[in-house]
């Protein structure tokens, strides 16, 4: 049963520390993406790969996260130093490429992360 | 730029009774459109989907959605709803680069 595997599944952390969090896309995807959900926004797109490279990461802050993907079984998202407006679930998401890209996702249970 | 307005936070309904939930996008080319999922303390999952073709697309679960590029909507429907239908339904657009952009969500709470 292929699917998105995503870890920690929750986190609590003082504010300042770093914060990994690490998504493992379902084989053969090449589209991964970060989305973070919080009551008061939603869902946010942070960052999105087609074939690991980096294709936007508009919605994500420059000075405290960073987004990679050092192979295709891996994305991680970096948070440091993490700051209590950080709370908040952090999903990835992989999505198929048949021909055309047509943007359907699978996601991850989430990682919940709570910044004190 | 696209767009997706759910124009109902919240649709409280009774258990057997039907439901709509709205949704309307925007966009300046062709997309892709799909509802997704999410129960409590989990991930969205996709419910339907189109992509092409017949304008009424279908899930497993008697849900039921209806393109109509006119009216720039993409509805969700259910006949008669169950009380494990209740979660959060999202409606998400994808246009030209692959990226979808989400709608804020529609709580769907099924009361008996």
């Amino acid at each position: 049963d292929a699917r998105v595997t995503q870890t920690p599944r929750h986190k609590v952390t003082e504010m300042g520390q770093e914060v990994t969090m690490r998504c493992q896309p379902i084989l053969g995807h090449n589209t991964v993406f970060w989305y973070r959900q919080t009551m008061m926004q939603g869902l946010e797109l942070l960052a999105y790969f087609r074939n690991r490279a980096p294709l936007d990461d508009s919605g994500m802050p420059k000075d405290r996260f960073s987004a990679e993907m050092p192979d295709a079984t891996l994305a991680t998202l970096k948070i440091q130093p993490s700051e209590p407006r950080d709370s908040a679930v952090y999903f990835c998401a992989s999505g198929p490429q048949r021909g055309v890209n047509t943007g359907e996702l699978f996601f991850g249970e989430g990682s919940r992360l709570t910044v004190l | 730029a696209q767009s997706v307005t759910q124009l109902d936070s919240q649709v409280p309904v009774f258990e057997e009774a039907p439901v709509e939930l709205r949704c309307n996008y925007s966009s300046s080319v062709s997309v892709y459109l799909f509802w997704y999922v999410q129960y409590p303390n989990q991930g969205l999952q996709l419910l339907l989907k189109y992509l092409s073709g017949s304008t009424l697309v279908e899930s497993i679960n008697g849900f039921e959605a209806e393109f109509n590029k006119s009216q720039t909507s993409f509805h969700l429907r259910k006949p008669s709803v169950h009380i494990s239908d209740t979660a959060e339904y999202f409606c998400a657009v994808t246009g030209g680069a692959g990226k979808s952009t989400f709608g804020d969500g529609t709580t769907l709470t099924v009361k008996p």
